[in-house]
């Protein structure tokens, strides 16, 4: 089964803790993506991937991380910067970066 | 600076009826277009992508206007399982400049019996 994975389900985080969210996919995609969700807002880019070993930010970077270390993963680090990081974290990937984005099931996130 | 909007909704109707949903899109150089469906609490879903010649798959048919900048589904029959929120996704890159996929805050359906 091909698909894009993403692990936890939920995630429990106390405030000052950095925490990373697993994102792989087997789909052979060369571009990978983070978004943010907010109750009744859109998605937000925090980072994207067009190739492994190279990322770039998107719209809201700022207390987040990323590697692209292999083409099958991508994850994403909240760092204890991040000032609000309560939220359903979305990853998504597509054969290139131009070409349909299809999603993992998403974390949630929740700092205590 | 809003790039796609879209009437929140909600939108109720009953079983069987047709409904529509419009999109507006602020960059007219953009390039591709989608609807994706969104389940509560769940991840965005490919419903289908738009063509500048209007496409059609089943019940839902997505039509794009370029010149008025607006993209619109619309779902005839409707069904109980329809009931989700409909995002409009527009692709505003153009190669080499980086990019730049917005998305839509999304459109409430809720179907009744």
């Amino acid at each position: 089964d091909g698909g894009i994975t993403q692990s936890p389900k939920y995630l429990f985080r106390k405030e000052g803790q950095n925490v990373t969210l697993s994102c792989e996919q087997n789909l052979n995609h060369d571009a990978m993506y983070w978004y943010r969700q907010d109750p009744g807002q859109g998605l937000r880019l925090i980072y994207y991937s067009q190739i492994v070993n190279d990322f770039q930010k998107g719209d809201i970077a700022e207390g987040y991380s990323v590697s692209r270390e292999k083409k099958e993963s991508f994850p994403l680090t909240v760092t204890s910067a991040q000032k609000n990081p309560t939220a359903f974290y979305l990853c998504a990937s597509s054969r290139g970066l131009y070409d349909t984005q299809y999603f993992g099931p998403g974390t949630r996130l929740t700092v205590l | 600076r809003k790039e796609v909007e879209q009437d929140p909704g909600p939108f109720n109707v009953p079983e069987g009826a047709t409904v529509a949903f419009n999109c507006t899109y602020s960059n007219s150089a953009s390039q591709s277009f989608f609807w994706y469906r969104q389940d509560c609490r769940k991840e965005p879903k490919l419903l289908m992508s738009v063509y500048s010649s209007g496409n059609e798959d089943g019940r839902f048919t997505a039509q794009l206007n370029r010149a008025s900048q607006y993209i619109s589904l619309l779902i005839r029959d409707s069904k109980l399982s329809d009931s989700a929120t409909y995002l409009c996704v527009v692709n505003s890159a153009e190669r080499d400049s980086g990019y730049a996929l917005n998305f839509g805050k999304g459109t409430s359906l809720l179907v009744t019996p």
